[in-house]
Parts: C-alpha cells; structure tokens; sequence
C-alpha cells in the first residue's frame, strides 16, 4: 500500500526566506505525485503534479518540487516566500495503475510566515 | 473551486440523527470522491465513484454511505450520525482523460454534539 511521510507538522519562515517542504513516499514504482496547498477555510487547491519526465516540475504561485526517485522524495521548493504563503501544504501519492487514481494524503505541514 | 459545490458549509448535529452532505460539479467529470480531513491525519478517503453505476469504499466508509444520483452529483450520509464523526468532509471530481488531477470543493464542517 502506497503511503506518504510529511515528516514538519509545522514550519515557520521569514518572508523573503527560502522555503523547503519535505515528503517521502513509500510505492512500488513511479507513483503520481501531488502538492496541494489549502488556505484557512479553503479547499485544496493543486500547486503542482508528477506524472513521469522531467523531475523538477513548475507549479503555481512560483513553486516547484523536484523528484528523487532515489530518496522517495518529492519536496516542495519555492525561492522566497510571500505572506500569503502561509497556509497548509499536503503532499500525495497517486496509483497510476488499476484504473484509478485514489490519492494518498500526507499529514501536512502547516507554513506560517513571519513579516 | 466553484466548479465543485458542496452544501452545506456548515451543520451542527445532535448523535443519532440522519445527515446529507451533497456535492455538485460544473466540471463533467466523471469520477467523485469523498474525503474527511481530521487534524493531525490530513485527508483520508471515505468513498469514491468512477461512473453512475460504480461506488466503491474508500479507506474509512463505516458508519457513512453515498448516493450517485447523477454523473454531477455524488450525496455522502450519515445514518445515524456520532460525535467522532465531527471533521471537515471535502468532496472532489476528477476525469480520467484530464490525468485524473483531483479538484476539491471548499468544504463542508460537521460537528456532531
């Protein structure tokens, strides 16, 4: 079974910082990989996805996440943080088999931004 | 997303009672989920639906079930409705042919005295 590893319950950065968010996976082959980021009283809005290809993958909002098959990992990346960042980020694991696509959530990790 | 509605935003019920959450979609997909999100356990999947006529169970379906009523719409019920049900139900659709990317509604908070 397929299962996912956000390993930061919560961070906290200066805005302008750097931001880093950590996920592992645990699949039996290449899984589709997700990030979704949800806002207070929001939905859970799609940042960026890996399906196969290039492993550094451009979402939106300026972030990015980059794939490492070798580690299991599929971490979430963005150069300088914005106030508005701050929110909940959840990673997940797709099964690209079996006819479907039933996700697998991380726990998340919650982002605050300090001005 | 407004393409994906669920209502209503909120309830707060007593233990026992029967309740409906529905969710609609705009977007033609065909597949529905239906997920609870708990603090501390992120999103765990309730149930899901590739088609009208296919409903399956998801990771945690006891003590819930779901209608299809249309390819649009996808109803998850409580039947007799208990406190540690209390948690944050999202619905989402997907379409296979559009890599099957997830998108969720804004939510529906339950609370359960």
């Amino acid at each position: 079974a397929q299962s996912v590893t956000q390993p930061d319950i919560h961070i906290t950065v200066s805005e302008g910082a750097s931001l880093e968010l950590r996920c592992n996976y645990s699949y039996g082959a290449t899984p589709y990989l997700f990030w979704y980021v949800q806002s207070p009283g929001q939905g859970l809005q799609l940042l960026l996805k890996y399906f196969s290809g290039d492993t550094l993958v451009q979402g939106i909002k300026g972030f990015e996440a980059e794939f490492k098959r070798s580690q299991s990992s599929f971490n979430l990346r963005k150069p300088s943080v914005h106030w508005s960042d701050a929110a909940e980020y959840f990673c997940a694991v797709g099964d690209p088999t079996g006819g479907g696509n039933k996700l697998t959530f991380g726990t998340g990790t919650q982002l605050k931004v300090e001005l | 997303d407004a393409d994906v509605t669920q209502t209503p935003r909120n309830r707060i019920t007593k233990t026992g009672k029967r309740i409906m959450l529905e969710c609609s979609q705009t977007k033609g997909h065909d597949r529905m989920y239906w997920y609870r999100q708990d603090p501390g356990l992120g999103l765990r999947l309730i149930y899901y639906s590739f088609d009208v006529k296919d409903i399956n169970k998801g990771e945690i379906s006891d003590g819930y079930s779901v209608s299809r009523q249309a390819q649009a719409k996808f109803s998850l019920s409580l039947e007799s409705a208990i406190p540690n049900q209390t948690a944050l139900y999202f619905c989402a659709t997907s379409d296979l042919n559009g890599g099957d990317i997830q998108y969720f509604g804004a939510g529906t908070r339950l609370s359960v005295l």
